[in-house]
């Protein structure tokens, strides 16, 4: 089993539409995720961390599921401009430094 | 403006041609990585460093080599590049992992071994 998984799509949404991914990890110990975006082989960048209450930036919405083990990231209102590869990203343990990437879910929002 | 920069950002070499790709960052980051990305594999770590004289494996660190001497600084060696390590490179930053801060990337170098 990989340690972070990811559906890699392609997800195709209308514009104006919501859509979500998950993204799961094995380590149970696990600390720190985060939502990466990138752009067609561009280099990935920060969308957001995701914390454990969850936390929400403008359209996006990021949640921590622990118990299952899986971290979502909600897209509300689609642009064509979020069509992006979204990458989960997690740090499976505290004082370590070892980040572990998913494959990513690539969405396509459609005109 | 606060950046990783990476050179070249292509690069096509015959095997057994040493080459450099340099990583520069201006935040005063003391961790910097290397990652490769293939298709269907993800970003995977090739070197990490903690900080200077500080650098360690990652995942799949077999035909490269790195170097820490300055906190800016992390260049990425192929000391005799072959076809299988055709790939997109990205370094990449942040402040000390123990503090769980994110990482900041450079914007790749496309690296073609024939």
């Amino acid at each position: 089993r990989k340690e972070v998984e990811q559906d890699p799509g392609p997800f195709n949404v209308p514009e104006g539409a919501t859509v979500a991914f998950n993204c799961t990890y094995s380590n149970s110990a696990s600390q720190s995720f985060f939502w990466y975006r990138q752009d067609c082989r561009k280099e990935p960048k920060l969308l957001m961390s995701v914390y454990s209450s969850g936390n929400e930036d403008g359209r996006f919405t990021a949640q921590l599921n622990r118990a299952s083990q899986y971290i979502s990231l909600l897209i509300r209102d689609s642009k064509l401009s979020d069509s992006a590869t979204y990458l989960c990203v997690v740090k499976p343990v505290t004082g370590t430094y070892k980040y572990i990437f998913g494959t990513g879910t690539r969405l396509k929002v459609l005109a | 403006e606060a950046q990783v920069t990476q050179n070249p950002r292509y690069l096509i070499t015959v095997t057994g041609k040493k080459l450099t790709v340099t990583c520069s960052q201006n935040m005063n980051h003391e961790y910097m990585s290397w990652y490769r990305q293939d298709p269907g594999l993800g970003l995977r770590q090739i070197y990490y460093s903690m900080n200077v004289e500080v650098t360690d494996k990652g995942d799949v660190p077999e035909g490269y080599k790195v170097s820490r001497k300055e906190k800016r600084n992390f260049p990425l060696i192929l000391e005799s590049p072959s076809p299988n390590q055709t790939s997109l490179y990205f370094c990449a930053s942040s402040r000390s992992p123990l503090q769980e801060p994110p990482l900041h990337f450079g914007n790749g170098t496309r690296l073609t071994v024939t």
